[in-house]
């Protein structure tokens, strides 16, 4: 069974960065294309990030760019973001998860790990 | 950027009702839009991917319809498993993006 494992959240103080992971078992990791999507507490979810299998291809959302860094060990079978000069409305709980097709640039996400909570606060 | 609206916001509804929630696109997108069911404390799970067709595991008493700009997802029976939060994603480009969600409780 496809799992995606998400870590590396914490309580960070404004300006601060913090390095998220997400380990994926039961599959083909380094076929399949990923994305981080997270969602603020109460609210609704949010795509901010997408890596291709192969690394080549790398999207951010207008709210993330120039902040946050999305990468991926198809060695290790693992996803991670990098996420720099943080701000409160960069608080939420963060999911990894997967495209449904292999190699896929567009589809929906079929499989989601259970997410890592981010707090930004003094 | 594509943006997405669902409607209604929130419904109240018994179980057996059929309910029908509407996502619409700000521009065409073919069939390029799934849907999620998101509890309380879990993970989102895809119900329908390409506008409409139904992921594995899930029930065929949901439904998703449409192409271009206007898309529905229906529920034929409401179950009592059923009460959660629906959300529609656009994938015909980047940024990806999802509709505000729509709240399904019990009335």
């Amino acid at each position: 069974e496809a799992q995606l494992v998400e870590s590396g959240g914490d309580l960070v103080q404004p300006g601060g960065s913090l390095r998220l992971s997400c380990a994926a078992s039961g599959f083909t990791f380094r076929f399949y294309s990923m994305v981080w999507v997270r969602q603020a507490p109460g609210k609704g979810l949010e795509w901010i990030s997408y890596i291709g299998s192969s690394t080549t291809t790398i999207f951010y959302a207008d709210s993330v760019k120039g902040r946050f860094s999305i990468s991926r060990d198809n060695a290790k079978n693992s996803l991670y973001l990098q996420m720099d000069s943080l701000t409160a409305e960069d608080t939420a709980l963060y999911y990894c998860a997967r495209l449904q097709a292999p190699s896929a640039m567009w589809d929906v996400f079929d499989v989601w790990g259970q997410g890592t909570m981010v707090s930004v606060s003094s | 950027a594509i943006q997405l609206t669902q409607s209604p916001s929130a419904l109240s509804a018994s179980v057996g009702d059929r309910v029908t929630i509407t996502c619409r696109a700000s521009q065409g997108i073919n069939s390029g839009l799934g849907w999620y069911q998101q509890k309380p404390g879990r993970s989102p799970k895809l119900l329908i991917y390409d506008a409409s067709n139904l992921a594995s595991g899930v029930p065929s008493r949901f439904s998703g319809s449409g192409s271009g700009t206007e898309f529905t997802l229906t529920i034929s029976s409401l179950q009592p498993e059923d009460f959660a939060t629906y959300y529609c994603q656009q994938f015909n480009g980047y940024p990806f993006i999802f509709g505000p969600g729509t709240i399904v409780d019990i009335k």
